[in-house]
């Protein structure tokens, strides 16, 4: 089966600077890869997703690039601001049985 | 309002003592699975369902049961309870459009087992 890893597995940042996380899988079927942010206490919720298809996607402050020969993707997140805290949790599905297979999440903590 | 619903939010059991976490969505999705997340492991899949009366195993199966009578219901059962089933339990849904569609998710469930 599919196994996705994510690293760091914390991650600080001054507010203003970048963030990056990063995120790679085994399956080569997989085709779809998207981003959720956990809030503390909250549900999962979808950020940001990519296709096969697609080598980046942006909206706003924060991008997705995927890289399918190397297997490995990424989340961008540009300005960072106290709200961006939470958890970051990356997955990828090959799509038929629509299982996604989650990372290990990234607690990403702004600095003021 | 879309959403999906667990309950209960929180559930303190005692080992052995069958239990099940009802979860509910009103968006009609087809695409409906059970995750726990544990610290530093993420979300890990318990089973799914792709339709009324289709379930199948995710990742971490044993010590679970699911059921799909009607498509906006998909339930967890713990039989028999134990201390390793302590955790934090998504319930989500999609649907079966395309390549890939958003996972909604359930505001959780914390069950401890003592």
């Amino acid at each position: 089966g599919e196994n996705v890893e994510q690293h760091p597995s914390t991650l600080s940042v001054q507010e203003g600077d970048s963030a990056v996380i990063k995120c790679t899988y085994s399956d080569s079927a997989s085709n779809y890869f998207p981003w959720y942010k956990q809030e503390l206490g909250k549900r999962p919720q979808l950020i940001i997703d990519i296709r096969s298809n697609v080598g980046e996607k942006k909206d706003q402050r924060i991008a997705v690039t995927l890289n399918k020969t190397a297997k490995h993707f990424s989340l961008h997140i540009t300005e960072t601001q106290p709200e961006d805290s939470a958890v970051y949790f990356c997955a990828a599905s090959s799509g038929s049985a629509r299982q996604l297979t989650f990372g290990s999440g990234t607690q990403l903590t702004v600095l003021p | 309002e879309a959403q999906v619903t667990q309950n209960p939010r929180y559930l303190i059991t005692v080992t052995g003592k069958k239990l099940t976490v009802t979860c509910s969505q009103n968006m009609n999705h087809e695409y409906m699975s059970w995750y726990r997340q544990d610290p530093g492991l993420g979300l890990r899949q318990i089973y799914y369902s792709m339709n009324v009366e289709v379930t199948d195993k995710g990742d971490v199966p044993e010590g679970y049961k699911v059921s799909r009578k009607e498509k906006r219901n998909f339930p967890l059962i713990l039989e028999s309870p134990s201390p390793n089933q302590t955790s934090l339990y998504f319930c989500a849904s999609s649907s079966s459009g395309g390549v890939g569609t958003e996972a909604f998710f359930g505001q959780g469930t914390r069950l401890t087992v003592v």
